[in-house]
């Protein structure tokens, strides 16, 4: 069965360095994957989509990257800061529908 | 102002009873889904629609019910026939039938005693 996993322990981090979070994922075979950004108490925020012909995608301080023969997908935030602080979610397109699949997420906390 | 909103954000209720919970979009979106959301286990579908007047079963439709009679409105019924219906549910839209960009609401957090 399709599967998603990121990482479920809390990644912490100090102010001014890379996050790196992971994204992986089996039997899957996705033309796109994205990354939301969830606040606790409050609703994924969209944040990057990457296609599968796509090696890497940046915007801003945040760069993606896409390897589709790992199956896995990087996320990285450059010169982190305590605002950054949130859990970090992949999703996938889950069939023809117009459907995503979300992983559990991976808690990033930033401290000064 | 562009959105999706959610109302209630926190919502009581007694077992046996059922709620429905509102979500209206003004992003002119054709597709709008619910998620259900409890800790450590991510998003899970519940039912999606792609367009007026038709939806379909998520992954954990039993126990919800939904309808969808105009464009911008997909109310979500939470029976007493769903066995642990204390949760975060989330609405969110996208443009027609390519799921780029879910846009969420702010959720309503639902419990029931």
């Amino acid at each position: 069965s399709q599967k998603i996993e990121q990482n479920s322990e809390a990644l912490n981090i100090q102010e001014g360095k890379t996050a790196t979070l992971t994204c992986n994922y089996t039997n899957y075979s996705p033309a796109y994957l994205q990354w939301y950004r969830q606040d606790p108490g409050r609703g994924p925020v969209f944040l990057l989509l990457i296609r599968e012909n796509e090696k890497e995608k940046r915007k801003e301080r945040l760069k993606v990257t896409f390897d589709t023969t790992l199956k896995q997908s990087l996320f990285h935030i450059t010169a982190s800061q305590p605002a950054d602080s949130a859990t970090y979610l992949c999703a996938l397109p889950a069939g023809t529908a117009s459907k995503l699949t979300f992983g559990t997420g991976t808690r990033l906390q930033v401290t000064l | 102002d562009g959105g999706i909103t959610q109302s209630p954000k926190y919502l009581f209720r007694k077992e046996g009873q059922n709620v429905t919970l509102s979500c209206e979009q003004n992003l002119n979106h054709d597709a709008m889904y619910w998620y259900r959301q409890d800790p450590g286990q991510g998003l899970r579908l519940i039912y999606y629609s792609q367009i007026v007047n038709d939806f379909q079963k998520g992954d954990i439709a039993e126990g919800y019910s939904v309808s969808r009679e105009k464009k911008e409105s997909f109310p979500l019924t939470v029976t007493s026939a769903q066995k642990n219906p204390t949760a975060f549910y989330l609405c969110a839209s996208s443009t027609s039938n390519r799921a780029y960009e879910q846009y969420f609401g702010p959720g309503t957090r639902l419990t029931v005693t």
